[in-house]
C-alpha cells in the first residue's frame, strides 16, 4: 500500500546547515501533503503542509518545494539546529477527504553542534 | 486546548489476550483516526471515526476494531493478541475538511509477550 517513498532513511548536517529530505508519491489523487516531525516518546507533530496549486510554501526555517509534475516534494530546513534532531515523515492524503493519510518511511534527522 | 488525550501509555499483555486503548480528542473535534506505528512497516491507518461512524478502516484483520462515544472519545480493541501486534499505537484527532490536519496524541506502547 506504500505510495509515499521518502529519502534518505537517515542524515547528518551540521549545525547551520540546510537539512532536505525528498519525497514522491505516486498516486495523483492526493490533494494535501503534510510534514510532521517526531521526537522519542512523542506523537508525530504536524510541521507543515502544502496543496498541490502551490509549488512553494514557507514557515520560519521550514519549505516545502511541490512539483505536481514530477509527484515529488520536499523539505528544506534552513539554520539546522540541534533541536531539529528528529524523524520526519512526509504524508499524502487522499483527495476524497479522510484522514487515511499515507506515510513515508521516516527520516531520521541528527543535526551535529 | 488540552491535546490529544491517550491511556495507557504503555501495556504489556500475552499473546492470545485482548487489549482495549483509549484516546479523547482535542475539544471540539469530531473526527478520530487510528495509527499503528512500528519500525519494519511504519505508519499505517487502522480506521477513522466521525459521529460515532466508522468512516474508513485500512488493511488490518477484523481483530482490530473500535468505537466512538457520543462525546467523541475513542477506543480501540484489539482481540487474540499476536507478537506482531507490538506497536506504537496513535490517535489522532481533527475537524472535518479538506484543510485540517491531524493532531496526533503520543501513543500507546503494545508489548505483546
Amino acid at each position: 500500500q506504500q505510495q509515499v517513498k521518502q529519502s534518505p532513511q537517515s542524515l547528518i548536517v551540521q549545525k547551520g546547515g540546510i537539512s532536505i529530505i525528498n519525497c514522491a508519491y505516486e498516486n495523483t489523487a492526493f490533494d494535501y501533503f503534510p510534514w510532521y516531525q517526531q521526537f522519542p516518546g512523542k506523537g508525530p507533530a504536524l510541521l507543515i503542509a502544502i496543496r498541490p496549486d502551490v509549488s512553494e510554501k514557507k514557515e520560519g526555517r521550514f519549505t516545502i518545494s511541490f512539483n505536481k509534475s514530477a509527484k515529488q516534494f520536499s523539505l528544506h530546513i534552513m539554520d539546522s539546529q540541534p533541536g531539529d534532531s528528529a524523524t520526519y515523515f512526509c504524508a499524502a492524503r487522499p483527495e476524497y477527504n479522510n484522514n487515511d493519510m499515507r506515510f513515508g518511511a521516516g527520516t531520521r534527522l541528527t543535526v551535529k553542534p | 486546548k488540552a491535546g490529544v488525550t491517550q491511556t495507557p501509555r504503555y501495556l504489556i499483555k500475552t499473546r492470545g489476550q485482548q487489549v482495549t486503548l483509549s484516546c479523547s480528542p482535542i475539544s471540539g473535534h469530531r473526527s478520530v483516526s487510528w495509527y499503528q506505528q512500528t519500525p519494519g512497516q511504519g505508519l499505517q491507518f487502522l480506521f477513522e471515526y466521525f459521529s460515532e461512524t466508522q468512516r474508513n478502516k485500512g488493511n488490518f484483520p477484523g481483530r482490530f476494531s473500535g468505537r466512538q462515544f457520543s462525546n467523541s472519545r475513542s477506543e480501540m480493541n484489539v482481540s487474540t493478541l499476536e507478537l506482531g501486534d507490538s506497536a506504537l499505537y496513535l490517535c489522532a484527532s481533527s475537524l472535518l475538511g479538506q484543510n485540517s490536519p491531524l493532531h496526533f496524541g503520543n501513543g500507546t506502547r503494545l508489548t505483546v509477550t
